[in-house]
């Protein structure tokens, strides 16, 4: 079974700066890759579809970018509602998460 | 816009049936792929299956045999049931709404619904 690893567990940042998070695929099974927002109370929100895809209403700040079993998201510049839990998805036999990178405020 | 909300017992004791109803307003439920994902306390997403107005279902290999998923269209509301359930079943619940880009995605998620399995 396919297993989606995701780097750091935690990034501690300051508004403004550049966030880069990484989601690995123990094997390569698909070249689409989505990334989902989490913020406390409330349900995951798609941002990124197809790798590179911003999903509706997506701020242009948020880019996703890989292939193979290496995909990254990208937050250009924080801003202060971008701290939260980021996911990665993919669809092996179905679809399967990762275990999350939290950006917390440094 | 789509919008889905949760509902159902918040409390199922063990060896029972965990019965949940999602609410969809602001679009068809008879056009698109409706789902049910839960997280574990301390464990990552995980998706438990979809299912489409036409027929289709797709469900996780590991919880397949003790789900059912069903629609009622005349109330905009789709079901899961799980039955059997034990500690390990105790997670937030969230309905979603699953579109086919390239891939599968879940673009429209409800808040979820905390269910603890204890007696």
């Amino acid at each position: 079974e396919v297993v989606l690893t995701q780097s750091p567990a935690t990034l501690s940042l300051s508004p403004g700066e550049k966030a880069t998070l990484s989601c690995r695929a123990s094997q390569s099974v698909s070249n689409y890759l989505g990334w989902y927002q989490v913020k406390p109370g409330q349900g995951p929100r798609l941002l990124i579809y197809d790798t590179s895809k911003r999903a509706t209403g997506i701020p242009a700040r948020f880019s996703g970018s890989g292939s193979g079993t290496d995909f990254t998201l990208t937050i250009s510049s924080l801003e202060p509602e971008d701290f939260a839990v980021y996911y990665c998805q993919q669809r092996s036999i179905w679809p399967l998460f990762g275990g999350g990178t939290k950006i917390e405020i440094k | 816009q789509v919008q889905l909300q949760e509902s159902g017992p918040g409390l199922v004791k063990p060896s029972e049936t965990l019965s949940l109803t999602c609410n969809v307003s602001g679009g068809s439920i008879s056009t698109s792929f409706w789902s049910w994902i839960r997280q574990s306390p301390g464990r990552r997403l995980e998706y438990i299956g979809y299912f489409y107005y036409g027929g289709g279902t797709d469900y996780n290999l590991s919880l397949k045999s003790r789900v059912t998923m069903s629609v009622d269209t005349t109330k905009q509301q789709f079901f899961l049931k799980l039955t059997s359930v034990t500690a390990a079943d105790t997670a937030v619940y969230y309905c979603a709404r699953a579109t086919w880009f390239g891939e599968l995605f879940f673009d429209s998620w409800g808040k979820g619904t905390l269910v603890t399995v204890s007696s």
